[in-house]
């Protein structure tokens, strides 16, 4: 059973740069959340994508924007990094239309590093 | 606005000894509640939920949680930790209705072999 897969591991960039991180949810799933973790902090939801459109935002910038693919896959874009974008950026998925409430599953995370 | 808070940021425990983690959220509102564990190097995993029915809730690897609406709680307990239960562990609680999930700020549990 595949899992949530988020690439790349690592990343390291420079203050006004743009990055591209990239998720493909758990098989089954359809639906991708991102979320930013700060060291020392709960992972703070960005946003929520299904059916190829975001459906939910949280308290983050425009810099802050994503995507979702035919095949439910995502990316999470930054423009004009600032150091405070520091993080561990984590992506979890669901399946929207299963009869419970919905149930996140995370991957690993992309660690990035802004300079 | 919803917040998640944890009562302890850091708890150092010995084999054997019981574990209880306080969650406590202010919302008034339906609300489905989570616990999630890092084990160190590893990603965020699912230890238990809870959505409706039974306030008393198991999951895995030995642990329950507890419902208490009353006083808008959710707190995670295990009677006898082990070493690998050394890691760092977060509540989360979503609303009815909202796809996003708040966080706690994480208790790290350590436990002496």
């Amino acid at each position: 059973d595949a899992g949530v897969t988020q690439s790349p591991t690592h990343l390291i960039k420079t203050r006004g740069q743009q990055v591209t991180l990239r998720c493909s949810p758990k098989s089954g799933h359809d639906t991708v959340s991102w979320y930013q973790q700060a060291l020392g902090q709960g992972p703070q939801f960005i946003f929520q994508y299904y059916e190829e459109e975001e459906r939910q935002r949280g308290n983050f910038p425009d810099r802050f924007s994503g995507h979702q693919f035919p095949n439910y896959s995502s990316e999470l874009n930054v423009n004009a990094l600032l150091l405070g974008d520091s993080a561990l950026y984590l992506c979890a998925s669901s399946l929207a239309t299963s009869a419970s409430p919905d149930t996140q599953y995370f991957g690993p995370g992309t660690r990035l590093t802004v300079l | 606005a919803q917040s998640v808070s944890q009562h302890n940021h850091h708890v150092i425990l010995s084999e054997a000894a019981s574990l209880e983690l306080g969650c406590n959220y202010s919302y008034g509102g339906t609300v489905n509640l989570f616990w999630y564990v890092q084990y160190p190097g590893q990603h965020l995993q699912l230890l238990l939920k809870y959505f409706s029915g039974d306030p008393l809730v198991k999951g895995i690897k030995g642990f329950e949680a507890e419902f208490i609406k009353s006083k808008f709680s959710f707190n995670l307990r295990k009677p006898s930790v082990q070493w690998s239960d050394t890691a760092e562990y977060f509540c989360a609680v979503s609303r009815s209705n909202d796809y996003k999930l708040s966080f706690g700020a994480g208790t790290t549990v350590t436990v002496r072999a």
